[in-house]
């Protein structure tokens, strides 16, 4: 059983620049949510996506989107970058939707936007 | 204001030593989750309190989730070295698909 994961690891970005990161759920899991932890702080939820859709959002501007393949995969994609999107984003993978019980987390990928 | 809020912040302790961190919620809680984080690194879970009064317990780590005061605890035993980290606890509303976190507890265990 793999667990999940998510790349790049690190990534340095530009001011104004465009980012996709990339999640991989647990197997078995259909169901991936999306965080933002700024140092120092507890992680935000993002969005979640379930069967291709989105299914709940946080307090994030639209130019934080998203997709899910039917493999289950996601991507997190962010606009127009601005310094304070610097954080380490972190996907999450669950069973279904609505079932928070054995919610995994992937180790994050370093976003640094300069 | 912080739905979730952890104490101490911050926590130095000596190797053998036991501790114990507190997460309170503003609100109703459903259910609450305790994680682990290294520093830069992915949440490891630790446990998850459904029921008031619920204790759980992993190796040397005990949570208890207290209803009524709206607030868990999270107690090590004989703290070591590997128990240093930082700690978060997460709680999910009732029909909520996602976790509110609080801002961690941060725990130094020297040898």
């Amino acid at each position: 059983e793999t667990g999940v994961t998510q790349s790049p690891t690190h990534l340095i970005k530009t001011r104004g620049q465009q980012v996709t990161l990339r999640c991989s759920s647990q197997s078995g899991h259909n169901t991936v949510s999306w965080y933002q932890q700024a140092l120092g702080q507890g992680p935000q939820f993002i969005f979640q996506y379930y069967r291709e859709e989105e299914n709940g959002r946080g307090n994030f501007p639209p130019r934080f989107s998203g997709l899910q393949f039917p493999n289950y995969s996601s991507e997190l994609n962010v606009n127009a970058l601005e310094l304070d999107d610097s954080a380490l984003y972190l996907c999450a993978s669950s069973l279904e939707a609505g079932n928070l019980y054995g919610y995994t987390f992937g180790s994050g990928t370093r976003l640094t936007v300069v | 204001s912080q739905e979730l809020e952890q104490s101490p912040q911050s926590l130095i302790v000596q190797e053998g030593k036991n501790l114990t961190i507190n997460c309170t919620s503003s609100k109703t809680l459903y259910g609450l989750y305790w994680y682990k984080q290294k520093y830069g690194e992915g949440l490891i879970f630790l446990m998850m309190l459904q029921k008031g009064g619920e204790e759980k317990s992993h190796e040397k780590i005990t949570a208890k989730l207290d209803e009524k005061k709206q607030q868990s605890s999270l107690h090590i035993t004989a703290s070591q070295p590997s128990h240093a980290g930082i700690y978060l606890c997460g709680a999910s509303r009732y029909g909520n698909n996602r976790l509110a976190f609080g801002k961690g507890n941060q725990v130094v265990v020297i040898p």
